[in-house]
């Protein structure tokens, strides 16, 4: 069974680049062609969709989000990874890596203030 | 970007049947937009629950099941329990391969 464990500071000062990193165990990354999803949950609101990657390089991002979003996979490591610029307090949330929509890490709050 | 509609919030009784419903600004939703539904407790991940408008994952109580109606993707809870007291999101995936989910809905079973 595949697991999937987000990690990374929990705090990030405005106008800085939030990088989160999403260690999977129990597969490779390079098995299948499944895609590597983002997503997070501002405190009390609803879930959304940031970006997602397959290991045949196509990579996806929201439209709101495009500009600042950059998503990677490290094969060798069995990581893929989260970089968001210029972060502002819109951007706390509990961010979520998964592998495509069906298997979830357990989240992690990323908390923007100075 | 496509809004996806769900009701805010549902009541259903222990033992009873609701249908809870996922729409699209576009028009009417069809297996095209892969239909998914999540539950989500509080202080924890969301779990998928249905996929591809239909299909259940090992996991998946039997009571839960998905399906078009009236041109909206559905999810239909028959003999609702305690421990489905839950959020609810449903994930349209739309042209360009942009997934967009619907705000929640909050069931409660009282």
């Amino acid at each position: 069974q595949v697991q999937l464990q987000e990690s990374g500071p929990g705090l990030v000062k405005p106008s800085e680049t939030l990088s989160l990193t999403c260690t999977v165990s129990g597969r490779s990354i390079s098995s299948g062609d499944y895609f590597w999803s983002w997503i997070r949950q501002p405190p009390g609101k609803g879930l959304e969709w940031i970006a997602y990657m397959y290991i045949s390089g196509g990579t996806y991002y929201n439209p709101s989000l495009e500009s600042r979003v950059t998503i990677s996979l490290d094969t060798s490591k069995n990581q893929f990874s989260l970089r968001l610029t210029s972060v502002t307090a819109a951007d706390t949330a509990v961010y979520y890596c998964a592998r495509g929509h069906n298997y979830w890490g357990q989240g992690t709050l990323v908390t923007v203030s100075s | 970007q496509a809004v996806v509609t769900q009701e805010p919030s549902l009541t259903v009784s222990p033992g009873g049947t609701v249908t809870l419903t996922c729409g699209s600004s576009t028009g009417a939703v069809t297996s095209g937009h892969y239909p998914y539904w999540f539950q989500q407790k509080p202080g924890h991940a969301p779990r998928t629950l249905i996929y591809d408008t239909s299909d259940k994952h090992s996991w998946t109580p039997a009571r839960f099941s998905g399906s078009l109606l009236g041109g909206k993707a559905a999810l239909t809870l028959s003999g609702a329990q305690p421990e489905d007291e839950a959020d609810y999101y449903c994930l349209l995936s739309y042209s360009g391969a942009r997934p967009v989910f619907g705000g929640g809905t909050k069931l409660t079973v009282l």
